[in-house]
């Protein structure tokens, strides 16, 4: 499988910041995918989007498609601390059976 | 509620040793998958299968072997353990290919291989 270029690999910031990762990949992706792991847990999905140029919302989320359907990113506006965890990018080639994901992003809020 | 379940949670294996990772799913999906994560590595496919009765290999298949059975069930097998296998172990079911994308995942086990 295609392992995606996800950055930051790390983020340390402050409560009420806004936050910005993104993910890359040399393939076209018919779907891309956010999950989000909390310490000792599976990732859960927190955005899904299916096409070129979608922007979608989930609350404080959102996440975009990239037009050239080889990039995504994530931002999360106004951060609180229960958004701590590692932040994961995924990624669906056409007529592939599994995920790609990317390495993670690393998120740490203070109060 | 249930989800995806994995058993064991924790498991410590001496070098040598064999064990078999259990998950199942009460979803009724046709996909499931085993990955595993390493600090900073994000997650590698194992081995994944698209209904009962087929298999394949993922990105990392060495030293591991899977059976799908039923639909619900999917254990990876673990054989003549290595240190290399220190791990945590997430299975993952979906339905995929040309519908959504999502992936539920279990709660994960933690393997150490001393």
């Amino acid at each position: 499988g295609q392992q995606l270029n996800q950055s930051p690999q790390s983020m340390f910031i402050q409560e009420g910041e806004d936050v910005s990762m993104n993910c890359t990949s040399s393939s076209i992706f018919n779907t891309w995918l956010w999950y989000k792991q909390d310490p000792g847990e599976g990732p859960v999905l927190l955005i899904a989007l299916y096409k070129a140029g979608e922007l979608t919302s989930n609350g404080r989320l959102t996440a975009q498609f990239g037009i050239t359907r080889k990039d995504s990113f994530l931002n999360i506006s106004a951060s609180i601390p229960s958004d701590v965890g590692i932040y994961f990018c995924a990624g669906l080639e056409n007529s592939g059976y599994a995920l790609n994901f990317g390495k993670g992003t690393s998120l740490l809020v203070t109060p | 509620n249930a989800g995806v379940t994995q058993t064991p949670k924790f498991r410590i294996l001496k070098i040598g040793q064999s064990m078999t990772l259990q998950c199942t799913q009460d979803m009724n999906h046709n996909y499931m998958y085993w990955y595993r994560q390493d600090p900073g590595m994000g997650l590698k496919l194992i081995y994944y299968s698209v209904g009962a009765g087929i298999t394949d290999k993922g990105e990392v298949p060495n030293g591991y072997n899977v059976s799908r059975s039923t639909t619900e069930d999917f254990p990876l097998r673990l054989e003549l353990a290595a240190p290399s296998q220190t791990s945590v172990y997430f299975c993952a079911s979906g339905r995929l290919a040309g519908e959504t994308g999502e992936l539920f995942f279990g709660e994960g086990s933690r393997l150490t291989v001393l």
